[in-house]
Parts: C-alpha cells; sequence; structure tokens
C-alpha cells in the first residue's frame, strides 16, 4: 500500500513558539491531503482539507490563521502551529489521497502523526 | 452538521470471544462508511462499504451496512489479544470525499 510520513514524530516546544509539522506521500503523488486532530481517548477530527496549489479549506471552529497549512507540492503538505498555546497539545495526523490510486475507490493513506506537547 | 455515533465507547472481552462493534450515521452527501483500527498511531483501514447488506469479510472481521437504518456492524468472532486497539468508523461525505469519524470503540481483549 502507499506510504505516507510525518516528521517530526514527536515534538515538545515552548508555550508562544510556532512548530512545522511536515506530511510527505512517499511513493504516491497527492492532489488532496487531509489534517486531523486527536485528543486523547478521543476521536479524529478533521481540522482542514489541502489541494495541491491552492488554499486549503477549514473546518468549522478551525483558525486558519493559527494553523497555516501548505500544499506546495503533491507529495508535501505542512501543518505550522502558530504561537502555541498548552491547549493545542494534541496528537496530529495526516492522511493523503491519490486518484491515480484510486480503484474506484479514493483510499486515505493515514501518517503516522505528530505528537505535539506545549509546555 | 454531519454525526457518527460509535457504541459501545469500550468493551473488554475473552479470548475467543465474539463482538459486535456499532456505527450509526446522520450526514448529507452520503458516499462510503469505513472501518479502520487503530492502535498505537495512525488508524490502518479494515473496510469500505458503499451498498447495503453486501458483507465484506477479511478473515475473522466481516462488516455490513444499512443505509436505509443508517448503521453498520463490524463482527470481530473468536476474538484474540491482538485484536485490542481502538475500532474508528467513519463517514465519507460530499465531492471532497471529506471523512467524519465517530468516536471509536476500544475493545481490549483479555487472556
Amino acid at each position: 500500500g502507499a506510504v505516507v510520513s510525518q516528521h517530526p514524530s514527536r515534538v515538545i516546544c515552548k508555550s508562544g513558539t510556532s512548530v512545522k509539522i511536515e506530511c510527505r506521500s512517499l511513493d504516491f503523488q497527492a492532489t488532496t491531503m487531509f489534517w486531523y486532530r486527536q485528543f486523547p481517548k478521543q476521536s479524529l477530527m478533521l481540522m482542514a482539507t489541502s489541494n495541491e496549489g491552492s488554499k486549503a479549506t477549514y473546518e468549522q471552529g478551525v483558525e486558519k490563521d493559527k494553523f497555516l497549512i501548505n500544499h506546495a507540492s503533491l507529495t508535501l503538505s505542512t501543518l505550522t502551529v502558530t504561537s502555541a498555546h498548552p491547549e493545542d497539545s494534541s496528537f496530529y495526523i495526516c492522511s493523503a489521497r491519490s486518484h491515480v490510486l484510486a480503484g474506484g475507490y479514493n483510499e486515505q493513506f493515514f501518517g503516522p502523526g505528530t505528537r505535539l506537547t506545549v509546555l | 452538521e454531519d454525526k457518527v455515533v460509535q457504541s459501545p465507547l469500550s468493551l473488554v472481552v475473552h479470548e475467543g470471544d465474539t463482538v459486535t462493534l456499532n456505527c450509526s450515521y446522520e450526514v448529507t452527501n452520503f458516499r462510503s462508511l469505513l472501518w479502520y483500527k487503530q492502535e498505537k498511531k495512525a488508524p490502518t483501514f479494515l473496510f469500505m462499504l458503499t451498498s447495503s447488506g453486501i458483507e465484506k469479510k477479511s478473515g475473522r472481521l466481516s462488516s455490513i451496512l444499512d443505509k436505509k437504518e443508517l448503521f453498520s456492524i463490524l463482527n470481530i468472532t473468536a476474538t484474540q489479544t491482538g485484536d485490542s486497539a481502538v475500532y474508528l468508523c467513519a463517514v465519507e461525505t460530499g465531492t471532497a470525499s471529506k471523512l467524519t469519524f465517530g468516536t471509536g470503540t476500544r475493545l481490549q481483549v483479555t487472556l
């Protein structure tokens, strides 16, 4: 199956700093990437949908100026958490989808996630 | 607002037992329903269901969708300790193929 990587896998930062998380599709071109957040013992919540070369579409309640998403190429999307606060501490997961691999279904392939802790 | 609800929230069973996990949904522009298994990290894909009444099987796992009653079940027979995980149900909607996840069912299989 297709592989999606995330970097870093774990990051600890001080309150007020910015953190960038990378999501890469390693062996396919991802026309769309999705960013999710998962709090402990809760489900995945979609934050935004990112299409290569265009602005991301954010879900209701997600601050686009705080969570900056860039999808500059077909294999890379980045999520930058700006001016991070302790309440931003969470597990951030990306997924990538390619129409080429569809086979009748556009499966989303998930990255391994990034655990962010803001002190 | 799209909604996906799973039950039970958690379950503890003995190895060898059979379990049934439930997922109900209320969404607009339904495309498909998916089941995932999540252990420590990212979810891994189990099944994708689009049509009512057609059972999907993979080993000891099977799933079926009822589009009239808006629910799906995931069955696991002869459970093993390796089945311990959170099982997530997600519904894909709209042209953007957005996934809305349920709360998940935490399954623990004990010896």
